[in-house]
């Protein structure tokens, strides 16, 4: 059974360039969060997506958007890319519930030059 | 808001031996679970235990294990007879129970264990 998946593992962009960011649940899992991760840091929430709406929102720019398509799958886009946009980018999934915690990917490693 | 604090940034242990490792969060919720993650090198964060806040029992998976002290906020993890695998980073995490609307798995900023051969 496939877990989470990402794509890419590793992307390097230039400063104001965009990028997209790509994500497949557990299979059985509705609900998509994605998190950021600054070296030495923990993840920090940026939103979440439950029945292809964004559900909950964290203390990030409006240049972080995300989707959720019809099969659970999703996208994070950050515009205008920011040095300080350099970080390991975790995708979460779960079934619509807290309680058994989230099933995290092995992330996106966004280095912005 | 929710914090998690974990106070130590880096820890070892010899192989075989016994380590504690330490959490403390902060809220106003009454209902609630906290998890142990463990970040190895390859980046995938993987449960390592989780425990719920209206039960008293302490969760035990194998050769882990955590004290859970409700009133003092307290959620440590001990490793038993630790192995060079174990060696990883660490995360303390909180999320409130269901129902409301948040939903946001909030995480302290880790712990480095090195298991010593």
């Amino acid at each position: 059974d496939a877990g989470v998946t990402q794509s890419p593992t590793h992307l390097i962009k230039t400063r104001g360039q965009q990028v997209t960011l790509r994500c497949s649940p557990k299979s059985g899992h509705d609900t998509v969060s994605w998190y950021q991760q600054a070296l030495g840091q923990g993840p920090q929430f940026i939103f979440q997506y439950y029945e292809e709406e964004e559900r909950q929102r964290g203390n990030f720019p409006d240049r972080f958007s995300g989707h959720q398509f019809p099969n659970y799958s999703s996208e994070l886009n950050v515009n205008a890319l920011l040095l300080g946009d350099s970080a390991l980018y975790l995708c979460a999934s779960s079934r619509d519930s807290r309680s058994y915690g989230y099933t995290f990917g092995s992330g996106t490693r966004l280095t912005v030059v | 808001a929710q914090t998690v604090t974990q106070s130590q940034p880096e820890m070892s242990v010899q192989e075989a031996e016994t380590v504690t490792l330490s959490c403390t969060y902060d809220t106003s919720e009454s209902d609630y679970y906290l998890f142990w993650y463990k970040q190895p090198p390859s980046r995938q964060m993987i449960l390592v235990i989780r425990q719920e806040a209206y039960k008293q029992q302490n969760a035990t998976e194998n050769r882990f294990s955590v004290n859970f002290q409700k009133a003092a906020k307290s959620f440590s993890l001990k490793i038993s007879d630790s192995q060079l695998g174990d060696a990883a980073m660490y995360f303390c995490a909180y999320i409130p129970e269901s129902g409301g609307s948040n939903y946001k798995l909030t995480f302290g900023k880790g712990t480095l264990l090195t298991v010593n051969p």
